[in-house]
C-alpha cells in the first residue's frame, strides 16, 4: 500500500523550532516530488513548501526564510524544519505526494501548536 | 500568492447537481491546466477528486467533473449523495508555487 506516515509536531513556544518527518512506503520515493500543506484550526488549506530534489525547492512567502524542506532518499523520508515559529504557524501539517494526478497521497496530518 | 476565490458554501438536495466555482487570475488558472480539486471530510486528510482541470483519479466517481473557462475553474457534482457532504478545495500551479482556494462547504439537504 502506498502511504505517507508523519511524525513530529507538538507544542512549542513562539520563536522556537520543530522538525516534522514524513516516511514513505509502497512506492518508489525518488521518482516523486513532495509537498507540505497546512491547515490552521477551522481554516482552509495552505500550501507551504515543495521539493523535487535538493536544488528544486519552493516556499510560500509566509514561511520563506524560516522553514526548510528536505528529503533523504536513502530513508524514503521528507522533512520540514521549522524555525522562528509564530502563533500563526499553528496548524495541522500534512505531507502530500505530488504526482501527475495532483496531490494524490497524503499523510495523516500532525498538529503543531505555537503558544507560550 | 493570493488564495483562489471560492464560495463559502453551497447546498443541494440528494440527486441534484451543484457547481463550485474557483476564480483565479491570468497568472494561475488562466495560464496553466494544473488545476485540481480536493474533498475533505471533518478530521480527515484531503482526497484528490479531479486533476489537470478535468481528469479523474482512479477510484473517483464520474459524478464529479471539472472544467475551466478563462480564469475560473469549476467542479460539478451530479446525483448528489449524502456522503458528498464535505469541504472542497481547488488548487492551481502558479510559477513555482501552488495556491489553494479558500474552500467551499457543501451541505446535502
Amino acid at each position: 500500500e502506498e502511504q505517507l506516515v508523519q511524525s513530529g509536531g507538538g507544542l512549542v513556544q513562539p520563536g522556537g523550532s520543530l522538525r516534522l518527518s514524513c516516511a514513505a512506503s509502497g512506492f518508489i520515493f525518488t521518482t516523486y516530488s513532495l509537498n507540505w500543506v497546512r491547515q490552521a484550526p477551522g481554516k482552509g488549506l495552505e500550501w507551504v513548501s515543495y521539493i523535487r530534489d535538493t536544488s528544486t525547492v519552493w516556499y510560500a512567502d509566509s514561511v520563506k526564510g524560516r522553514f526548510t524542506i528536505s528529503r533523504d532518499n536513502a530513508k524514503n523520508s521528507l522533512y520540514l524544519q521549522m524555525n522562528s515559529l509564530r502563533a500563526e504557524d499553528t496548524a495541522v501539517y500534512y505531507c502530500a505526494r505530488d504526482s501527475a494526478y495532483g496531490f494524490d497521497i497524503w499523510g495523516q496530518g500532525t498538529m503543531v501548536t505555537v503558544s507560550s | 500568492q493570493s488564495a483562489l476565490t471560492q464560495p463559502a458554501s453551497v447546498s443541494g438536495s440528494p440527486g441534484q447537481s451543484i457547481t463550485i466555482s474557483c476564480t483565479g487570475t491570468s497568472n494561475d488558472i488562466g495560464k496553466y491546466d494544473h488545476v485540481s480539486w480536493y474533498q475533505q471530510h471533518p478530521g480527515k486528510a484531503p482526497k484528490v477528486m479531479i486533476y489537470e482541470v478535468s481528469k479523474w483519479p482512479s477510484g473517483v466517481s464520474n459524478r464529479f467533473s471539472g472544467s475551466k473557462s478563462g480564469n475560473t475553474a469549476s467542479l460539478t457534482i451530479s446525483g448528489l449523495q449524502a456522503e458528498d457532504e464535505a469541504d472542497y478545495y481547488c488548487c492551481s500551479y502558479v510559477s513555482n508555487n501552488w495556491v489553494f482556494g479558500g474552500g467551499t462547504k457543501l451541505t446535502v439537504l
